[in-house]
């Protein structure tokens, strides 16, 4: 199986950075994905990492770590807008095509 | 990008009854959906895989009987909760990807999603 797990709650002020860490237990996947999630809306997709290292995308980035289990995304000169919540997500190898959401991180950004 | 459509944005019902929630791709065939079920607060919780013309695939833990899914055609999917109760309030959301002609139109692993219905048992 698969579990993701995700800090419940991080904090930031606007123009900072923000690292939100992915930890995984999975017996395989094809890649890592992050997704933004407003109150009440769909997720939309950010990012994702089908091989180690680094993924830039403007303000966004992703990391894996296939070896340590690991990822992040990293939010780059935050805006008030950015406050939503951030799920890290992995297509599993016996289901390529379903995504396996993460515990999920909600991220408020004040002025 | 990919469109998905789901509908009724919201709806509220009697302990008992059976809600349909639909989802459609708009622009792309959608062979395979997924449906994904959210409470407060919380992850998306994947409850089945919806192929076409085929069974759905669900999830360990999630009743076939309680959550019937049809997928009739490659653009919509729906999603029958029957016999609905107070605990089954929750935030309904279906996604797809592009993967047109049985090619991924892209490797990124983005999934599409609808924009979710809200369901209310009394």
């Amino acid at each position: 199986g698969q579990s993701l797990e995700q800090p419940s709650e991080v904090t930031a002020v606007e123009g900072a950075i923000v690292q939100i860490n992915c930890t995984y237990q999975t017996s395989g996947f094809y890649g890592l994905s992050w997704y933004q999630q407003h109150d009440g809306g769909a997720p939309t997709f950010l990012s994702y990492n089908g091989l180690d290292g680094l993924e830039e995308t403007g303000r966004f980035s992703s990391f894996l770590s296939r070896s340590d289990s690991y990822g992040y995304l990293l939010l780059q000169e935050l805006q008030m807008k950015d406050s939503a919540s951030y799920f890290c997500a992995v297509s599993p190898n016996t289901g390529f095509q379903k995504l396996v959401f993460g515990t999920g991180t909600r991220l408020l950004v004040s002025p | 990008g990919a469109v998905v459509s789901q509908h009724p944005s919201w709806v509220i019902c009697k302990s008992g009854t059976s809600v349909k929630i639909e989802c459609r791709s708009l622009d792309f065939q959608a062979t395979t959906m997924f449906w994904y079920r959210q409470f407060p607060k919380q992850s998306l919780m994947l409850m089945a895989t919806s192929n076409e013309g085929s069974k759905a695939t669900y999830e360990q833990g999630v009743e076939k009987d309680k959550f019937l899914i049809n997928h009739a055609s490659l653009t919509l999917s729906t999603l029958t909760v029957t016999s609905a109760h107070p605990e089954d309030s929750s935030f309904y959301i279906c996604s797809a990807r592009d993967n047109a002609g049985g090619h991924w139109v892209s490797n990124t692993g983005e999934l599409f999603f609808g924009e979710g219905s809200r369901l209310t048992v009394l």
